[in-house]
């Protein structure tokens, strides 16, 4: 099985910065990466397929970079809004696993 | 207006049974693959299982093989997730959530609100 490891677990940052986060697959996954983000109390929601493809209606400060094992999801002005869980999911092959998560959260 | 709702939810003893449902409405479901996710209480999110738009392909995580069957219903557009020999580490919400695409291989666009599992005696 594809094991997906994020890091940091949670991070802490002003408005306005720079967030990024990163997510590793123990094999290779060409750009079959999801990116999933997660308000506290509700459904995810998908924010990045085919690893660097925002979905309709995601912010544009949201960029995307990587392929094959390792993969970056970066906000690039956080805002308020922006707090959340955020999730990298593999979707090469079955099972398709979620990394642990990143906790953002304002300072 | 594409929608998810899940159903089925509620408490079970160890070594019980539940089945859970989505009905799915605003989209031709039968050409969208479809999974369930769960959460366990503070968890992050675990694949469940995958089912391909016309029923054919089904995929697993190893810790729910043998005991939960994911199926569909395309005539009442609605998916399915029969669970046997309910364990307390089963205790999540579920998600049910639609592929972008036919494909299992593709992220999950759209998600249900949840319906909740507790395993307990």
């Amino acid at each position: 099985d594809i094991q997906m490891t994020q890091s940091p677990s949670s991070l802490s940052a002003s408005v306005g910065a720079r967030v990024t986060i990163t997510c590793r697959a123990s094999q290779h996954i060409s750009n079959y990466l999801a990116w999933y983000q997660q308000k506290p109390g509700k459904a995810p929601k998908l924010l990045i397929y085919a690893a660097s493809i925002l979905q309709s209606g995601v912010p544009s400060r949201f960029t995307v970079s990587g392929s094959g094992t390792d993969f970056t999801l970066t906000i690039s002005s956080l805002q308020p809004e922006d707090v959340a869980t955020y999730y990298c999911q593999n979707y090469n092959s079955a099972p398709l696993t979620f990394g642990g998560g990143t906790k953002v959260e304002i300072k | 207006e594409v929608q998810l709702l899940e159903s089925g939810g509620g408490l079970v003893q160890p070594g019980g049974s539940l089945r859970l449902s989505c009905s799915a409405s605003g989209f031709t479901f039968n050409t969208f693959a479809m999974s369930w996710v769960r959460q366990a209480p503070g968890k992050g999110l675990e694949w469940v299982s995958i089912i391909s738009g016309g029923g054919d392909a089904t995929y697993y995580t190893d810790s729910v093989k043998g005991r939960l069957t994911i199926s569909r219903d395309n005539f009442k557009n609605t998916l399915y997730l029969q669970m046997n020999t309910l364990r307390a580490e089963d205790t999540a919400i579920y998600y049910c959530a639609k592929s972008r695409g036919g494909a299992v291989r593709d992220g999950l666009h759209i998600w249900g609100q949840g319906t909740m599992v507790t395993v307990s005696s």
